[in-house]
């Protein structure tokens, strides 16, 4: 099974800072088949990008995914106040596994 | 748009039995494989069983195996979760998730419902 480990577990962080979040695959990731969602208490889960790198409809282009292998970031370039939410990565390459989440709080 | 409702959770006892629903709406819904994810308290999430579009071929996390029943109704727009033997570590949020594709292979989760809450104890 492939573990993600997402660090930090909480960024505090100003709105129109940019935030940068990371997850490291304990194994390489199968053609980089890596998702990040973000979700809200009491919400559905939101899918942001997929296949490491690519937004999902209707996400804005201040969210970018990057990375390979092992190691993937998500960025958010100037953060607005509706982005303070819980992140978490997720592989679909071989089954399905998912981190354990990073809190993005407004410092 | 894509709206994906849960249902059916609850408090049951160790051993008991429940089913939970998802239905779908603002999608070709047989066009499309569905799974359950599920999130303990204070936990991350886990990903328990898939479901192709046809319902012909079904996936489960080991361990679920053998208690926990995926099933669909294309007619009705609903995917289920028939939990049987439940044990206080199935207790969760029970979320419903839509695949991006027919198959659940290498495909991401595109569209979540807001979850159920299932509670098992006594």
């Amino acid at each position: 099974e492939i573990v993600l480990t997402q660090s930090p577990g909480t960024l505090s962080l100003s709105p129109g800072e940019r935030a940068t979040l990371s997850c490291r695959a304990s194994q390489s990731v199968t053609s980089d088949y890596l998702a990040w969602y973000q979700q809200k208490p009491g919400q559905a889960p939101r899918l942001l990008i997929y296949d490491a790198s690519i937004r999902a409809t209707g996400i804005p282009d201040r969210f970018s995914g990057s990375g390979s292998g092992t190691d993937f970031t998500l960025t958010i370039s100037r953060l607005e106040p509706e982005d303070f939410a819980v992140y978490f990565c997720q592989q679909y390459g071989s089954s399905y596994t998912f981190g354990q989440g990073t809190k993005l709080e407004i410092k | 748009e894509v709206q994906l409702l849960e249902s059916g959770g609850g408090l049951v006892q160790p051993g008991g039995s429940l089913r939970l629903s998802c239905g779908a709406s603002g999608l070709t819904f047989s066009n499309y494989a569905m799974s359950w994810v599920r999130q303990a308290p204070g936990k991350g999430l886990e990903w328990v069983s898939s479901i192709s579009g046809s319902g012909g071929s079904t996936y489960y996390a080991d361990s679920v195996k053998g208690r926990l029943t995926i099933s669909r109704d294309n007619s009705k727009n609903t995917l289920y979760l028939q939990m049987n033997s439940l044990r206080s570590e199935d207790t969760a949020v029970y979320y419903c998730a839509k695949y991006s594709g027919y198959s659940p292979h290498s495909a991401r989760f595109d569209y979540w419902g807001q979850g159920t809450l299932v509670t098992v104890s006594s």
